[in-house]
């Protein structure tokens, strides 16, 4: 049922910078704006971006989101072990009376 | 701080009805849109459909016809019924909250609850 695309996988070493794409369509991210969660083994997905690039209290700031387009992409900057989990985007689709679409998902190791 | 917590049968036969149960804690229930995602086996997140103001309900498009989502404002809890399960319905079902933010985030979300379909 992903309507929106994203790579994956993803992976770097401690230190350095990661970014996940996601894409989807002008009744979608071209709509409206994106959000950002992860998800952890065994765990409940967290809010980690909403409305492209705002950070929940408590979300470091080597999270980045942005948006162009019909598509936005999350950045991991200064990755640590603990980012090691699954990211997904999501949004609400405007077609078929609205209905909220995720990303197919991408896995973040750190080597 | 709002909590939240599912409950409901881990086991349920194909063909029957699922019902789960969201017990909201820490605030009220009023004006947030309650929210039910499952996540099968080896799959991505899935959007089942939420409730808002106890009327108001938004469902999946490829879940509507087995869906209803309903709200108990005096117990502070949400429910979701899904008829004629299959094993494709296998997943763990979470419940969410939208509307703190303004862009529909999902900001709290319960643990989640594992439903398997077997007979």
């Amino acid at each position: 049922q992903s309507v929106l695309t994203q790579p994956p996988s993803a992976s770097g070493t401690p230190g350095q910078r990661v970014t996940i794409s996601c894409s989807g369509s002008s009744s979608n991210i071209g709509s409206n704006p994106v959000n950002w969660y992860q998800q952890l083994p065994g765990t409940a997905p967290k809010l980690l971006i909403f409305s492209n690039n705002q950070r929940p209290s408590g979300v470091p700031d080597r999270f980045s989101g942005s948006r162009s387009g019909a598509s936005a992409s999350l950045a991991i900057s200064g990755l640590q072990s603990e980012d090691e989990a699954g990211y997904y985007c999501g949004t609400w689709d405007d077609s078929l009376n609205g209905f909220y679409v995720f990303g197919t998902g991408t896995k973040v190791t750190v080597l | 701080q709002v909590q939240l917590q599912e409950s409901g049968p881990g086991l349920v036969k194909p063909s029957e009805t699922l019902s789960l149960t969201c017990s909201v804690s820490g605030g009220s229930i009023s004006s947030y849109y309650w929210t039910w995602f499952r996540r099968p086996p080896g799959k991505g997140l899935e959007y089942i459909g939420y409730i808002y103001n106890s009327v108001s309900t938004n469902y999946s498009p490829s879940l509507r016809s087995r869906v209803t989502i309903s709200e108990d404002t005096s117990k502070n809890q949400f429910s979701l019924r899904l008829m004629s399960v299959t094993a494709a319905d296998t997943a763990v079902y979470y419940c969410a909250r939208a509307g703190y933010y303004s862009s529909g985030a999902f900001d709290v979300w319960g643990q989640g609850t594992m439903v398997t379909v077997s007979s």
